[in-house]
């Protein structure tokens, strides 16, 4: 089974601050892996998929990189509304999520 | 207005059974495959179980296999999740969602709460 390894688990940032959160994968994915945010109470929703590619209606300042084992999303300037937990997610084999990332407010 | 909306949940007792519904509506159900995905309760995402299109290829979490069964009847745009020999492990919400067609999941629904206590 592929393991995927999110860090780091917590994150405590400011508006405007620049962030980013690491997803590494037990073997090569590829690029099969997409990132959701989930707030508290809901759904889960797609941010990226195929490690890069911006989900329609997502805002600009979400961009993911990476390939293979190590993965990235970056949020370039935090905005109020993207305090959340953030999951990446393989879908190379099956289906494996992160353990979350909780970005809350410093 | 594309929608999956989860039903059926509740309270079971340990070694019971209970079937969640998925209602999809504003797509082509038929043309996608769909997947479970649970969430216990202060906990991260586990994926459940897929199914293809037509429903001839299904695949589980190894947690899950050989007791839940995941299924779809397309006339009716639904999918659902037997679950049998329940154990307090397996309480969660259950979300139903759509896969697009890479693999990612790009449409959830609210999720149904199934607890396993006696």
């Amino acid at each position: 089974d592929i393991q995927m390894t999110q860090s780091p688990s917590t994150l405590s940032a400011s508006v405007g601050d620049r962030v980013t959160i690491t997803c590494r994968a037990s073997q090569s994915i590829s690029s099969w892996l997409a990132w959701y945010q989930q707030k508290p109470g809901k759904a889960p929703k797609l941010l990226i998929y195929k490690a890069s590619t911006l989900e329609i209606g997502v805002p600009s300042r979400f961009s993911g990189s990476g390939s293979g084992t190590e993965f990235t999303l970056t949020i370039s300037s935090l905005q109020p509304d993207d305090f959340a937990t953030y999951y990446c997610q393989q879908y190379n084999t099956y289906s494996t999520f992160g353990q979350g990332t909780k970005v809350e407010i410093k | 207005e594309l929608q999956v909306v989860e039903s059926g949940g509740g309270l079971v007792q340990p070694g019971g059974s209970l079937r969640l519904s998925c209602a999809a509506s504003g797509f082509m159900f038929s043309s996608f495959w769909m997947t479970w995905v649970r969430q216990a309760p202060g906990k991260g995402l586990e994926w459940v179980a897929n199914i293809k299109q037509d429903g001839s290829e299904k695949y589980y979490v190894d947690s899950v296999k050989g007791r839940f069964t995941i299924s779809r009847d397309n006339a009716k745009n639904s999918l659902y999740l037997q679950m049998n020999s329940l154990r307090a492990e397996d309480t969660a919400v259950y979300y139903c969602a759509r896969r697009c067609s890479s693999g990612c999941i790009d449409s959830w629904g609210q999720g149904t709460l199934v607890t396993v206590s006696s």
